[in-house]
């Protein structure tokens, strides 16, 4: 099993749409959770931390369920900018060094 | 206020040549760590380092590659006799501390062997 799995997609959402992204992760002592968002050929950018109350940045909502260790992006009101790949990352803790643990990601194709 | 700052962008090799990928950190940033992207793949880590030290080295392959992050200049991912298997997109991150939240990738170089 993946240490950290997302739906590939991709997704294709006319503008306006919601649409929601899972991630699931298998190391239950994993303690720092991300959504990065890649753009084509770019560099990952970080969209969101995940906290374990929930967290709304505009029309991004970030929820982390640490007992099915499973987490969500929503995004509401779909532009044509948000089409991107959604990377989940969580740390994985190996003694005193902590790391990301990055999924394949999950293509989001916004069209007008 | 620079960012993570990655040269070349693109670099071509022909097989069996060497590939050396620059990095310098953002300013304040004492943590370097080197990613892969192999197309239509994820990001797999490679190696993490602070200064004159290599900290995690578990995702570098065994042969060929290496890393360093020098007291002075900017962090060196080497590869020797590359191979086509190795063109791929080499993102480097860095961070002020072992904060991960702090993490901020460059632009990335992009390895082709011909």
């Amino acid at each position: 099993r993946k240490e950290v799995e997302q739906d590939p997609g991709p997704f294709n959402v006319p503008e306006g749409a919601t649409v929601a992204f899972n991630c699931t992760y298998s190391n239950s002592a994993s303690q720092s959770f991300f959504w990065y968002r890649q753009d084509c050929r770019k560099e990952p950018k970080l969209l969101m931390s995940v906290y374990s109350s929930g967290n709304e940045d505009g029309r991004f909502t970030a929820q982390l369920n640490r007992a099915s260790q499973y987490i969500s992006l929503l995004i509401r009101d779909s532009k044509l900018s948000d089409s991107a790949t959604y990377l989940c990352v969580v740390t994985s803790n190996a003694g005193n060094n902590r790391k990301l643990i990055w999924g394949l990601g999950t293509s989001l194709a916004v069209n007008p | 206020n620079a960012g993570v700052m990655q040269n070349p962008r693109h670099l071509v090799r022909r097989r069996g040549q060497e590939a050396r990928l620059r990095c310098s950190p953002m300013k304040g940033h004492s943590h370097v760590y080197w990613y892969r992207q192999l197309p239509e793949e994820g990001l797999k880590f490679m190696v993490y380092l602070q200064k004159e030290n290599i900290i995690d080295e578990s995702g570098m392959p065994k042969e060929r590659f290496s890393a360093e992050f020098p007291k002075e200049g900017p962090s060196i991912l080497r590869i020797q006799q590359v191979v086509r298997g190795d063109s791929a997109a080499y993102f480097c991150a860095s961070s002020p501390s072992t904060d991960l939240y702090g993490y901020t990738f460059g632009s990335g170089t992009r390895l082709t062997v011909v």
